[in-house]
């Protein structure tokens, strides 16, 4: 089946720090991949996506791009910010007749001033 | 612009009591529509989905229906609560087609059943 692996939080950085994010998945054929970012209390906000192998998915400053070969989309930033902190979901979508998203556990990431 | 409504935003409930959490979505037609549950730990997992007014699929079998009685209206419904129903639940939509891949999300309900 499909699975999304998303490395462990916490993660805590300091303004400006730069932010990875590693993302890994299983998935039959060719899925979507997203990144969500969660803000405490709220709901999941679509940050960016890739549907193809090499799409650069980007959005405020983020960026993930897709790998096939390493089955990876993992999640960059060049300098965070506080208003970052939150907790980030890779998902995959594979298709095939499914309408379910596939998320990984999240990571929550803490920006300190 | 779309824009996804959930309500009500935090849900105190006892243990045997019933639900009925209501997610409605502005801005499109036809959407499909989804329930998920966020629970401490677990991660975010698929509930119901539906892809038209009346047609309901369930991804894990439960204690929790699902009606969608108009098109752009989705709700989540139980008859009697259980501990473990407690969590934060998502409502999300879709397009039908050509992109539909990428669901949009609600703010959320946090449910708690004492």
């Amino acid at each position: 089946g499909n699975s999304v692996t998303q490395m462990e939080g916490p993660v805590t950085l300091s303004e400006e720090a730069f932010l990875t994010i590693n993302c890994t998945y299983t998935a039959t054929g060719y899925p979507s991949l997203f990144w969500y970012v969660q803000y405490p209390g709220e709901g999941l906000q679509l940050l960016l996506k890739a549907t193809k192998a090499d799409d650069k998915g980007s959005n405020k400053g983020f960026e993930a791009t897709y790998r096939k070969e390493t089955t990876s989309f993992h999640l960059e930033k060049g300098s965070v910010q506080v208003s970052d902190s939150a907790v980030y979901f890779c998902a995959l979508y594979s298709g095939a007749g499914s309408y379910q998203l596939t998320f990984g556990k999240g990571t929550k990431l803490s920006v300190i001033p | 612009s779309q824009t996804i409504h959930q309500w009500p935003a935090t849900l105190v409930q006892p243990v045997g009591s019933p639900l009925s959490l209501e997610c409605t979505v502005e801005g499109t037609s036809n959407p499909n529509l989804y329930w998920y549950r966020q629970a401490a730990g677990r991660g975010l997992q698929l509930l119901f989905y539906s892809v038209g007014i009346g047609q309901i699929s369930s991804e894990v079998p439960q204690n929790l229906s699902a009606s969608r009685p108009q098109d752009r209206q989705f709700i989540l419904s139980s008859k009697k609560l259980l501990l473990s129903d407690s969590g934060f639940y998502l409502c999300a939509w879709s397009v039908q087609a050509g992109g539909y891949d990428t669901q949009y999300f609600g703010p959320g309900t946090r449910l708690t059943v004492l």
